[in-house]
């Protein structure tokens, strides 16, 4: 069973196009999230969600948007894409935020091109 | 600024040695410390965590020390194996809401 599951695997799209990613955790987990990992492989947070609040990196866009339609999904949409977007998207989750003193699990990524 | 710095040159080992990984932080005193494995073209991986009282943290052959007052945190494996071979992230509660912070990981080799 999937604990994390992310659609689509691959996405590649034009730049200025909208697109969103589809996030799914069936671990019972209240906070999800969104990461960025670039062609460096740096792995950057960029929200935090759980049913009481969004906490959103300030270095993230507003192009940017977290939709929770519910505790167990959390889809990332992307509004005027641009060519630096390029990077996978994984989503992850956890029991709660903390302190840093829960696991995370995450998804298999995404991987988006924009041309 | 807070940062973590991890060793960004691949490390090389042969199989049967220890590899040591290090994780650097610096401007910051966190309460927890984790090591996630990530694979290419997977997503990170859940190993260990380690909270600021304690020194030392064992699984299998996996081990973690934490000490806060030099701020690093090393990652052991012992009896490396081939199948070892993956990128090794250390992450951070930094910041607003203590969203975990990654390093940018170290690329290890386990050659047999």
């Amino acid at each position: 069973d999937t604990a994390v599951s992310q659609t689509p695997k691959y996405l590649v799209t034009q730049m200025g196009n909208d697109k969103s990613i589809k996030c799914e955790q069936n671990l019972g987990h209240d906070t999800m999230y969104w990461y960025k990992q670039d062609s460096k492989k740096f792995l950057k947070i960029m929200f935090s969600y759980n049913n009481k609040e969004l906490i959103i990196n300030e270095t993230v866009p507003n192009r940017f948007s977290p939709k929770s339609p519910d505790k167990a999904h959390l889809n990332l949409h992307i509004n005027s894409l641009e060519l630096g977007d390029s990077a996978v998207y994984f989503c992850a989750s956890s029991q709660d935020v903390g302190a840093g003193n829960y696991e995370q699990y995450f998804g298999p990524g995404t991987r988006l091109t924009v041309t | 600024s807070q940062k973590i710095e991890q060793n960004s040159e691949a490390l090389n080992i042969q199989e049967g040695k220890t590899a040591t990984l290090t994780c650097n932080y610096t401007n910051y005193s966190p309460a927890y410390l984790q090591w996630y494995r990530q694979d290419p073209g997977r997503g990170p991986v859940f190993l260990l965590l380690i909270r600021e009282n304690e020194k030392e943290k064992r699984k299998e052959r996996l081990k973690v020390t934490f000490d806060t007052t030099l701020k690093q945190s090393l990652f052991h494996i012992t009896a490396s194996q081939p199948a070892d071979s993956a990128t090794y992230l250390c992450a951070l509660a930094l910041g607003a809401g203590n969203m975990l912070t990654f390093g940018g990981g170290t690329r290890l080799m386990v050659k047999p």
